[in-house]
């Protein structure tokens, strides 16, 4: 069984502030992880994913997230927010490949304040 | 990265009628395919998970036969949702998966139903 916990629903910041949104996971198999970003009305663009290799993963569009396996984290951040990341943002995660399902956590919308 | 074309982005149908949505991997063959539901301001529902050449597996409480899937190839699965009802309004996407261990999937860019 996996489940994936995005502590957040909502989160603002100031456009050029870093940004934290939060993950935890749990798993019963060496997982992979994924963050997606979600606009408005749009499919999941995928940001970044953990797949057992280095535990610190940079992404497209400044994004990172570090992998720690004490802390059953997934948290993803950028150094300086900017006013087209304002979208949903999904953690999920995932204990296999083929027909092995991907499990979301609920979403935090992420707020860009100008 | 891979590429997953989903079709319609929109469509608005009446009640009682059926719809089609398309969903094909165009430079990947897709071993599985997901479908999902997502309802306002919330996460993604797996509704189903197909495997090409072979019948759907449905999740818990989403009636087979009112939406019906095919993954007929490798590059194209189909959901038919039949005789919509408007509360069958919803975000619906799709993703697929190349084969063997490959865990990443590739997501389509979603469809929005409107049932009038």
């Amino acid at each position: 069984a996996q489940s994936v916990t995005q502590l957040d629903s909502h989160v603002s910041v100031s456009e050029g502030t870093p940004v934290l949104l939060r993950c935890n996971y749990s798993s019963s198999y060496s997982p992979s992880l994924f963050w997606y970003v979600q606009h408005p009305n749009k499919g999941l663009q995928l940001l970044l994913k953990y797949t057992s290799a280095a535990t610190l993963v940079k992404g497209i569009n400044g994004f990172e997230a570090e992998f720690k396996k004490s802390e059953t984290s997934f948290h993803l951040t950028k150094p300086s927010a900017h006013m087209s990341d304002a979208a949903e943002y999904f953690c999920v995660v995932s204990s296999g490949g083929g027909a092995d399902g991907l499990t979301f956590g609920k979403g935090t919308h992420l707020i860009i304040q100008p | 990265g891979a590429v997953v074309s989903q079709h319609p982005s929109w469509v608005i149908c009446k009640s009682g009628t059926s719809v089609k949505i398309e969903c094909r991997s165009l430079d990947f063959q897709a071993t599985t395919m997901f479908w999902y539901r997502q309802f306002p301001k919330q996460s993604l529902m797996l509704m189903a998970t197909s495997n090409e050449g072979s019948k759907a597996t449905y999740e818990q409480g989403v009636e087979k036969d009112k939406f019906l899937i095919n993954h007929a190839s490798l590059t194209l699965s189909t959901l038919t949702v039949t005789s919509a009802h408007p509360e069958d309004s919803s975000f619906y996407i799709c993703s697929a998966r190349a084969g063997g261990s490959d865990v990443e999937a590739f997501f389509g860019q979603g469809t929005r139903l409107t049932v009038v």
